[in-house]
């Protein structure tokens, strides 16, 4: 497999469910984001790894949990959604150097997992 | 933090016209301006960038256009084909600098009428 995988493409799950996203990337990257995509708005950007650490938390509530266990995973668990958490997730990937000030933006996008919470 | 607006947020050409999207952005530290194209079922893909210091950019049918005083940005599509068909995402962040996150617009969605 080439790219960025993202399992479930779609899950449906109830409020008191636990679930969990995966992501897998094939590029030898070493930072990986999940971001959230709802209809007629930006892109959310959720979570950022770099080098498995986490360096950016949106203000995302406590219901969504990250998790980095190496640079080629990313997952994210689902606990006690909110209707209003039904959107399409996306997992992305690029490669940072590891200078700073060096970094550019391209990012590799899966082809997401649609959420619907009921 | 940088806010990015896209307009419009649909269009819709004959398939030969032309397309265009126009985004501005608040930040006039940001430097790099990519643009992402985004087709049905799939993740949005980086289809062309421009940074601060150049003012236009071509790749065959495709060009973005920069105005940094006015902070705003364009993609133009020429002569579009049915494969154009898709939702188009402007971005805006600050390279080589450790606040690279990219901001988004809100996307466009671009039909083009056989």
């Amino acid at each position: 497999e080439t790219g960025v995988t993202q399992t479930p493409r779609h899950l449906v799950m109830g409020m008191t469910n636990k679930k969990s996203l995966k992501c897998e990337q094939h590029l030898g990257h070493n930072a990986m984001y999940w971001y959230k995509q709802s209809a007629k708005k930006p892109l959310e950007l959720m979570f950022v790894y770099s080098l498995e650490e986490r360096v950016e938390n949106n203000s995302v509530p406590s219901r969504f949990s990250p998790e980095c266990p190496n640079s080629s995973h990313l997952f994210l668990h689902l606990h006690t959604l909110q209707p209003e958490d039904s959107a399409l997730y996306l997992c992305a990937s690029s490669q940072e150097t590891l200078l700073p000030n060096t970094n550019t933006g391209e990012l590799f996008f899966g082809e997401g997992s649609r959420l619907t919470v009921l | 933090g940088e806010n990015v607006e896209q307009h419009p947020s649909t269009l819709s050409v004959q398939e030969g016209d032309s397309a265009v999207i126009k985004c501005t952005y608040s930040d006039s530290a940001s430097n790099y301006f990519p643009w992402y194209k985004q087709e049905l079922g799939k993740g949005p893909q980086l289809i062309i960038d421009i940074r601060s210091n150049v003012g236009e950019k071509k790749d065959q049918r495709i060009a973005v256009t920069l105005n940094k005083t006015a902070k705003h940005f364009s993609l133009h599509i020429t002569e579009t084909q049915p494969e154009d068909s898709a939702v188009y995402f402007c971005a805006a962040s600050i390279e080589l600098t450790n606040d690279y996150k990219l901001s988004f617009g809100a996307g466009t969605t671009v039909t083009v009428r056989a």
